[in-house]
């Protein structure tokens, strides 16, 4: 079936714009999860959604960071008034609820520049 | 101290060799581990779970030592197909974040 999708594959923009990136996840996955991850760095945790809630933003580094999800299904993380730091490559992941919720599948990511 | 600490390496081994890294985790009530692959410039896949007895899948053996705080991932027969950076991933009992080692590259030569 399909896997977890984003879009833009890339993304190219100059500081103190605004972007938004997508996610469809998995369909029937419930749990949907927002990282990101720097050149040559770790997966740093940005926000989890269940369903249409997210319990836990707190790994959203400002307030220029906001995501939603509607329908229990397509995702966007929003970036306001971009910063040269926020570059990085933007992972989203989907998994079910129930004892698999742990097994992540991934999406290709957006690969952000600010210039 | 870092709550999931990998050897970031490389670790660079010849074809055919066996090849073993470690993670360690600092909160003793982790309750769930895995192990992922990411290709270079790919996203992360996850490769197994790693449960208290060990499982084995194919070349690749993973164990879980709770008294020492660390999981470990072995490769047999290493190809170089296996080229990649291998992420220790760790989960508290009741939570639905995971947490990410910064992972341990792995590059194989002819």
């Amino acid at each position: 079936g399909a896997g977890v999708s984003q879009s833009p594959s890339n993304k190219v923009t100059e500081k103190g714009k605004d972007v938004e990136l997508r996610c469809d996840p998995i369909s029937g996955h419930t749990a949907l999860y927002w990282y990101r991850q720097s050149l040559g760095q770790g997966l740093e945790f940005l926000i989890y959604f269940q369903g249409n809630s997210a319990p836990d933003k707190s790994g959203l580094p400002s307030d220029r960071f906001s995501a939603e999800r509607t329908g229990g299904s397509v995702s966007t993380l929003t970036i306001q008034r971009t910063q040269q730091e926020d570059s990085a490559v933007y992972l989203c992941a989907s998994s079910r609820t129930g004892t698999d919720y742990m097994l992540q599948y991934f999406g290709p990511g957006t690969r952000l520049t600010v210039l | 101290r870092k709550e999931v600490e990998q050897d970031p390496g490389p670790f660079n081994v010849p074809e055919g060799a066996t090849v073993a890294f470690n993670c360690t985790y600092s909160n003793s009530a982790s309750q769930s581990f895995f192990w992922y692959r990411q290709d270079c410039r790919k996203e992360p896949k996850l490769l197994m779970s790693v449960y208290s007895s060990g499982n084995e899948d194919g070349r690749f053996t993973a164990q879980l030592n709770r008294a020492s705080q660390y999981i470990s991932l072995l490769i047999r027969d290493s190809k170089l197909s296996d080229s990649a950076t291998y992420l220790c991933v760790v989960n508290l009992e009741g939570s639905y974040i995971p947490t990410f080692g910064r992972g341990t590259s792995l590059i194989v030569h002819p």
